[in-house]
């Protein structure tokens, strides 16, 4: 089975600052992706990532950036977080070998305070 | 630009009761299209998937039929479960497009015991 893990489930952060969200997937992946889902907004793609390296803005890219040093990681940076990114926030991975099919993680629950 | 319509919720019904739920889609080519089933306080796991015209997809009794013609993929079950309660979204994905997936805004179902 395809597993993809996000590092945190909850977390509580102050306004200002500076937050990680870590994504590992184990099935060698060429695709990940950073998506967050609010209440009557459905889900938005913030980043998405097609190799080490690559990143290209999703949907809703303001306010944060994404960092994919190696294959199997894919980090979701707020660089200053700020109350209007208190969300779930969802990773993905997906790969032609999969057949495209997209993997999504837990979540991850952000508040910001 | 892609597009994914779907119906509104909740959606409320008894044990035994047959589901619905309608979706529809704009995008340019041949999307692949996706069911996914979120439980409470979970992420998003794939339901089900058709990757080109007139493809059923199933999966624990649910089924959706890749309609180009009418630019459909209903997703149907015959008889619900309690444990079926969740929230549902269609999606679609264009290998053109980087296999991003473009989500409905997801449809609240409540089965009652």
């Amino acid at each position: 089975d395809v597993k993809v893990t996000q590092s945190s489930r909850y977390l509580v952060k102050r306004t200002g600052e500076k937050v990680f969200l870590e994504c590992v997937q184990d099935m060698d992946h060429e695709n990940m992706f950073w998506y967050r889902q609010d209440p009557g907004l459905g889900l938005r793609l913030i980043y998405f990532s097609y190799d080490v390296k690559m990143k290209e803005k999703g949907d809703i890219p303001e306010g944060y950036s994404v960092s994919r040093e190696k294959k199997e990681r894919f980090s979701l940076i707020l660089e200053s977080a700020s109350t209007n990114q208190t969300s779930m926030y969802l990773c993905a991975s997906g790969a032609a070998s999969s057949g495209n099919t997209i993997y999504f993680g837990e979540g991850s629950w952000l508040t910001v305070v | 630009g892609d597009s994914v319509t779907q119906m509104e919720g909740p959606v409320t019904l008894s044990e035994e009761a047959f589901l619905t739920i309608n979706c529809t889609y704009t995008a340019t080519g041949y999307p692949s299209l996706f069911w996914y089933v979120q439980y409470p306080g979970e992420g998003l796991q794939l339901l089900l998937k058709a990757t080109k015209a007139d493809d059923k997809g199933s999966n624990k009794g649910f089924e959706a039929t890749y309609r180009k013609e009418t630019t459909s993929f209903h997703l149907e079950k015959g008889s619900v479960q309690v444990s079926d309660s969740a929230v549902y979204f269609c999606a679609l994905s264009r290998q053109a497009a980087g296999n991003k997936l473009t989500f409905g805004g997801g449809t609240r179902v409540l089965v009652k015991p």
